[in-house]
């Protein structure tokens, strides 16, 4: 069967501190791995995204990793601040008219 | 510039009803995706349309009906409502052209439908 997870339990950080955040899949083959940020009651936040030919990506503090082979991408948050406290979801594109699969997301908590 | 706004925020239901769901995208985006979060499901995709055709459907069944006009404003509708229906209706908009087929989404805040 087809499944997206990332972490369910919340992950506790230090300000300051490197978060990682992780993505597995099984079954399916994106063309694109996007990645969202959502805070509580508001709709989800576009990050980053990555093609499948691409290994990396940076923006500002945050890097992505896509490893088609494992079947995971890797989510970074360098630096993080309390402001970066939220449930990031994954979703990977399938490339099929912008029908996402999204995984259930990670909260992310930064204590200052 | 303006976001996807949906509305209305929050409605409540009783089983039985219908109701129906509206979204403006962002000015300029031509694709509307609609999307169902709930607790224990989480993102679930409902539909997608571009230039008032709907291009792709998740896995609903009929109840759940949307369309798109001629503006790309799009509006869902989910008949006979059940208790299973309660959840947070997203919209999401995307910049893309009629040869590209996938984009990233820019979600308005939701509406938050409550069946009783």
């Amino acid at each position: 069967s087809q499944k997206i997870e990332q972490n369910s339990e919340a992950l506790n950080i230090q300000e300051g501190k490197t978060a990682t955040l992780t993505c597995n899949y099984t079954n399916y083959s994106p063309a694109y791995l996007q990645w969202y940020r959502q805070d509580p009651g508001r709709g989800p936040v576009f990050l980053l995204l990555i093609r499948e030919n691409e290994k990396e990506k940076r923006k500002e503090r945050l890097k992505v990793t896509f490893d088609t082979t494992l079947k995971q991408s890797l989510f970074h948050i360098t630096a993080s601040q309390p402001a970066d406290s939220a449930t990031y979801l994954c979703a990977l594109d399938l490339g099929d008219f912008n029908k996402f699969y999204f995984g259930s997301g990670t909260k992310l908590n930064v204590k200052p | 510039k303006a976001g996807v706004t949906q509305t209305p925020r929050y409605l409540i239901k009783t089983r039985g009803q219908q109701v129906t769901l509206s979204c403006s995208p962002i000015s300029g985006h031509r694709s509307v995706s609609w999307y169902q979060q709930t607790p224990g499901q989480g993102l679930q995709f409902l539909f997608e349309y571009f230039s008032e055709t709907q291009r792709n459907k998740g896995n609903f069944p009929g109840r759940f009906s949307g369309r798109q006009f001629s503006n790309s404003r799009s509006e869902m509708n989910v008949s006979t409502l059940e208790l299973g229906d309660s959840a947070l209706y997203l919209c999401a908009s995307s910049l893309v052209s009629g040869s590209s087929n996938t984009g990233e989404l820019f979600f308005g805040e939701g509406s938050r439908l409550t069946v009783l």
